[in-house]
């Protein structure tokens, strides 16, 4: 089983261009989440899903947006990429939160220059 | 606001030896805490969880206690081994807008 799967690994972005991170769950899970990890510091919360069709925004969702059209899928769209925005970014999953683990996808690295 | 604490930042230890990662937290209101082990350049695996009704959880040579009214953590890590090198991380589960808050983690360097 593939667990949480996250596309691309890397990339490099050129100030103002757009793109979409991709994240997948095949364990049916309600709840996903998207983070972003600095060096040295810890992972914080950009924006967060219930289930399809409902968003909620985390601590850092400025130049962010995102969609959940189906349980399965939960992309997170970068519009004008800046260089504040160059970090590696983890997408997550959970059956419930408050009781289950959260499972993380192996990260997308992204440079802006 | 959640704050989540982690020390030492790094830790260096011969081979076979039993060591001991701290994590504190400032609100005690959480619903469980999650241990995670992250590899240089990899996602996060996670190692360990504990409720909030629970004092600890064993998972083969890993211990995690919780004391929630102290907020505080404590991974124990018995004979540890190169292959434990990595950096672990806690982070707390609060309602109050759905999300993990994390630790900046301990790296941690198993030498031969």
């Amino acid at each position: 089983n593939a667990g949480v799967t996250q596309t691309p690994k890397f990339r490099i972005l050129k100030i103002g261009q757009s793109m979409t991170l991709q994240c997948t769950q095949d364990m049916n899970h309600n709840y996903m989440y998207w983070y972003r990890q600095d060096p040295g510091m810890g992972l914080k919360l950009i924006y967060y899903s219930v289930g399809a069709g409902i968003t909620d925004k985390g601590e850092v969702p400025n130049g962010y947006n995102v969609s959940r059209s189906t349980t399965e899928d939960f992309p997170l769209r970068l519009e004008l990429a800046a260089p504040s925005q160059t970090s590696v970014y983890f997408c997550a999953s959970s059956q419930k939160p408050g009781i289950y683990e959260q499972y993380f996808g192996p990260g997308t690295r992204l440079t802006v220059t | 606001k959640q704050e989540v604490t982690q020390i030492p930042a790094a830790l260096s230890v011969p081979e076979g030896e039993n060591l001991v990662l701290n994590c504190s937290f400032t609100d005690s209101a959480i619903y469980n805490l999650q241990w995670f082990r992250q590899d240089p350049g990899k996602g996060l695996t996670s190692l360990l969880l504990i409720q909030s009704s629970q004092r600890e959880q064993t998972s083969g040579r890993l211990n995690a206690s919780l004391d929630k009214s102290s907020g505080r953590s404590t991974l124990y890590i018995a004979a540890s081994q190169p292959g434990d090198s990595a950096t672990y991380l806690c982070a707390v589960f609060t309602g109050g807008g759905n999300k993990l808050t994390f630790g900046t983690g301990t790296q941690l360097k198993v030498e031969l």
